[in-house]
């Protein structure tokens, strides 16, 4: 049972690349998200998605953009990276919305680098 | 005032001690507490889920949460080397009372026990 995937493990991009970080999740869990975590800020949450064909602002979503493809995958993509996207970025399931009475379970992380 | 406060630490304390970390909130709406478990690395992982105030004990690790002070702990007893890791508290409301289901993290409290 591998839990929740997150492709690649590390990228490093240049100002005005863009990329997709990929997240599947094998616990037919219904709600994802994607979250980054910078040092002194935290988890601070991008977009969410309270189950398939639905998806949501966060806290931080400027420059970023969200595909829920299927139950299983949430993608995240970056159409002009800026270094202020240097970040670890964490893709999370959970059965029902929110995370409240249904702990999310975190996939390991993508460590971005924009140069 | 920041709804979730928590002491980045980092805090250093000899094996077999006793651990306390702590959070506390400004919302008296949160009615879900969470710890989660983080290494290095690696995403975080649910630790100890707690509903309401009170206390609630897993093996070495205790949660208790004093909803009058707006205050939650973890104690870890007998505190090994592997515990150490970055520790997050989290919390949200219940939607069925009112409350919102968005989960707010802590910004984490780093902790290294040593052999």
């Amino acid at each position: 049972n591998a839990g929740v995937t997150q492709t690649p493990k590390f990228q490093v991009l240049k100002t005005g690349q863009s990329m997709t970080l990929q997240c599947a999740q094998d616990m037919n869990h219904n709600s994802m998200y994607w979250y980054r975590q910078d040092p002194g800020m935290g988890l601070r949450l991008i977009y969410y998605s309270a189950s398939e064909g639905t998806t949501d602002k966060g806290e931080v979503p400027n420059g970023y953009n969200v595909s829920r493809l299927n139950k299983r995958e949430f993608s995240l993509r970056l159409e002009s990276a800026a270094p202020s996207q240097t970040s670890v970025y964490f893709c999370a399931s959970s059965e029902s919305p929110g995370g409240s009475n249904s702990p999310l379970h975190f996939g390991n992380g993508t460590r971005l680098t924009v140069t | 005032q920041k709804e979730v406060e928590q002491d980045p630490g980092p805090l250093s304390v000899p094996e077999g001690a006793i651990v306390s970390l702590n959070c506390t909130y400004s919302n008296s709406a949160f009615q879900y507490f969470m710890w989660y478990r983080q290494y290095s690395r690696k995403g975080p992982e649910l630790l100890m889920y707690t509903y309401s105030s009170g206390n609630k004990e897993d093996g070495r690790f205790t949660a208790q949460v004093d909803k009058s002070s707006k205050y939650i702990s973890l104690f870890i007893r007998d505190s090994q080397p592997s515990d150490s890791a970055t520790y997050l508290c989290a919390m949200s409301g219940n939607p069925t009372q009112g409350g919102s289901e968005k989960l707010v993290f802590g910004k984490g409290t780093k902790l290294t026990v040593n052999p």
